[in-house]
């Protein structure tokens, strides 16, 4: 079965670079999560979207911006890269309606240096 | 708003020990609960689900039960092995926006 595809799986960027991480979600799933694990952290609520929507916000910030696209698929781009944005990045999309199991992705490990 | 606890944070036991790990949350209100592990570096292996209308699910050596009216979920690990060392999150997805909360976690040592 299809599961979330996340891309890339490791990048590597230098301070105050730009860097955008992309979630190809489960086919029919319509929402989609962004997370951040910091070493040795529980994974912090990004932000979420329905249908293309936002739909809920939590930590992210200002420097970062994300979407999702008419085929579902959601970007999240980092601007201006701080040494602390190293971190697993995860994405989890869900079926919004009914049971909403949430199908996580293998995450992305971004790396500033 | 749904807050989901996790204790202990860290947990050793000689291999095989029958072990129950706690997660705790203070909105009942939730549609499922998920059980995760996690290697250190890696990403996330989904475990069990259990949908709200449920009370257990089993894979393996693996049980999960929810409890709605005390707020508390359970997962059962039976005969451990040096191989379930890993950190063990619950996920709690509630509210009208579908939002998935997090445990912080516990982190499973299995002495061999």
């Amino acid at each position: 079965a299809a599961g979330v595809i996340q891309s890339p799986r490791h990048l590597i960027k230098e301070k105050r670079e730009t860097a955008t991480l992309k979630c190809y979600p489960i086919p029919r799933h319509d929402t989609v999560y962004w997370y951040q694990q910091g070493p040795g952290q529980d994974p912090q609520f990004l932000i979420s979207f329905y249908e293309k929507m936002q739909s809920d916000k939590g930590s992210i910030p200002d420097r970062f911006s994300a979407q999702q696209f008419s085929d579902y698929h959601s970007e999240l781009n980092m601007s201006s890269l701080e040494l602390g944005d190293s971190a697993l990045y995860f994405c989890a999309s869900s079926l919004g309606q009914g049971r909403p199991e949430a199908f996580f992705g293998q995450g992305t490990r971004l790396t500033v240096v | 708003k749904q807050e989901v606890t996790q204790i202990p944070a860290a947990l050793s036991v000689p291999e095989g020990e029958n072990l129950v790990l706690n997660c705790s949350f203070t909105d009942s209100a939730i549609y499922n609960l998920q059980w995760f592990r996690q290697d250190p570096g890696k990403g996330l292996t989904s475990l069990l689900l259990i949908q709200s209308s449920q009370r257990e699910q089993t894979s393996g050596r693996l049980n999960a039960s929810l409890d709605k009216s005390s707020g508390r979920s359970t997962l059962y690990i039976a005969a451990s092995q040096p191989g379930d060392s890993a950190t063990y999150l619950c996920l709690s997805t509630t509210g009208r926006n579908y939002q998935l909360i997090w445990g912080a976690g516990t982190k499973l040592i299995i002495k061999p």
